[in-house]
């Protein structure tokens, strides 16, 4: 079956524009996660939704990140006003159940560079 | 809280010859431990999981992992390294009852032929 899919999977900007990077997870996983991966750096959590919950908004970096989730499927990350350092890879991951022991499924990931 | 540490950002070896990458944890329950493998320009990828059954994990590829309570300790091996499994791995701690698992920093595997 179709795994994670993320798009596009390069992203070149302007400093100060505003990028949105989408997210369609596995058909049927509940859960749905965004990290961001420097270079040189492990995964930093960004963003968690679960269901029709109120998602954890806990690891966005700062108020120019906001993310949504429409009908419980596809996802979008949106970065405002985009700065140098918000280059970086952007990983979704869903997983079949909530919770952190659950196995998560990644998609390829978006590879942002703003110049 | 919980946290985890790989001990080696980088480990060489060559072609055939064992693979160690090291992965220590700290957490205040009972933990579930992952290991994921990252290839370039590629999403991460589940090898292996403990979840409180056996303590030696078999994953695949031929990789496994051996969760020490008493070392806090959840170390990859491979018998042999083969040139596919040049990649970036990670190690993964989760508490149950949570839904935010923490990454390790990644170590990356570099295999010569």
């Amino acid at each position: 079956g179709a795994g994670v899919s993320q798009s596009p999977s390069n992203k070149v900007t302007e400093k100060g524009k505003d990028v949105e990077l989408r997210c369609d997870p596995i058909s049927g996983h509940t859960a749905l996660y965004w990290y961001r991966q420097s270079l040189g750096q492990g995964l930093e959590f960004l963003i968690y939704f679960q269901g029709n919950s109120a998602p954890d908004k806990s690891g966005l970096p700062s108020d120019r990140f906001s993310a949504e989730r429409t009908g419980g499927s596809v996802s979008t990350l949106t970065i405002q006003r985009t700065q140098q350092e918000d280059s970086a890879v952007y990983l979704c991951a869903s997983s079949f159940q909530r919770g952190a022991a659950e196995t998560q499924y990644f998609g390829p990931g978006t590879r942002l560079l703003v110049l | 809280a919980q946290s985890v540490t790989q001990l080696d950002s980088h480990v060489s070896v060559s072609e055939g010859t064992p693979v160690l990458l090291r992965c220590n944890y700290s957490s205040s329950y009972s933990p579930s431990l992952f290991w994921y493998v990252q290839h370039p320009n590629k999403g991460l990828q589940l090898l292996l999981k403990y979840t409180s059954a056996a303590t030696l994990v078999k994953g695949i590829n031929g990789f496994e992992a051996e969760f020490k309570k008493s070392e806090t300790s959840f170390h990859l091996t491979k018998p042999s390294a083969h040139m596919s499994d040049a990649a970036e791995y990670f190690c993964v701690v989760a508490r149950r009852g949570s839904y935010i698992p923490t990454f390790g920093r990644g170590t990356s595997l570099i295999v010569h032929p």
